[in-house]
């Protein structure tokens, strides 16, 4: 009963494809978002939904379109995949309300890590 | 300057030990932190929240010091299965729940 779970685990791909990530979780959260962990590993966020409405959309080149169905899924397609693009994409939710009930916790699916050759 | 720095380690540890490191943050309005565990090739998992001052969970100890906009995060008694890479993670309050996290500090404990 994995919480959040993304697909693939892995994805290797050439230059200028496009692929998606898909994101799924079953903890009812409301807020879900896309995180990239470089090779320095840091992870930065590239967006949050919450209940389907894009909140953070972070300097992220437009080659990449997230997508919520549902307030249970965010997909996320990349376009025209460069090099740079190499990376473990972390998908994450977390419930909002007060700090201290625990909201704003984030939890984060395995990763996907994509390499672009 | 980066908003949430860690010294990167790593920090080798013999096992029993006790080990500190600390996190800057340059937001003075953040309203509270989080640390969370990376193992190697894994995702990243809570292991505390700091709201206030500071909290405590067994053999973990956060610190936060407001005037000197740090946070700190103390291990006692260390066990081998200690050894990760630590994220000290911001949340200035921004709309989205938008939370930046540091660099990571690693922890090696050693028998």
């Amino acid at each position: 009963d994995t919480a959040v779970s993304q697909t693939p685990k892995y994805l290797v791909t050439q230059m200028g494809n496009d692929k998606s990530i898909k994101c799924e979780q079953n903890l009812g959260h409301d807020t879900m978002y896309w995180y990239k962990q470089d090779s320095k590993k840091f992870l930065k966020i590239m967006f949050s939904y919450n209940n389907k409405e894009l909140i953070i959309n972070e300097t992220v080149p437009n080659r990449f379109s997230p997508k919520s169905p549902d307030k249970a899924h965010l997909n996320l397609h990349i376009n025209s995949l460069e090099l740079g693009d190499s990376a473990v994409y972390f998908c994450a939710s977390s419930q909002a309300g007060l700090l201290s009930s625990g909201a704003n916790v984030l939890t984060f699916g395995a990763g996907s890590r994509l390499t672009v050759l | 300057r980066k908003e949430v720095e860690q010294d990167p380690g790593p920090f080798n540890v013999p096992e029993g030990a006790t080990v500190a490191f600390n996190c800057t943050y340059s937001n003075s309005a953040s309203q509270s932190f989080f640390w969370y565990r990376q193992d190697c090739r894994k995702e990243p998992k809570l292991l505390m929240s700091v709201y206030s001052s500071g909290n405590e969970d067994g053999r973990f100890t956060a610190q936060l010091n407001r005037a000197s906009q740090y946070i700190s995060l103390l291990i006692r008694d260390s066990k081998l299965s200690d050894s990760a890479t630590y994220l000290c993670v911001e949340n200035t309050g921004a709309a989205g729940n938008k939370l930046t996290f540091g660099g990571g500090t690693r922890v090696l404990v050693k028998p």
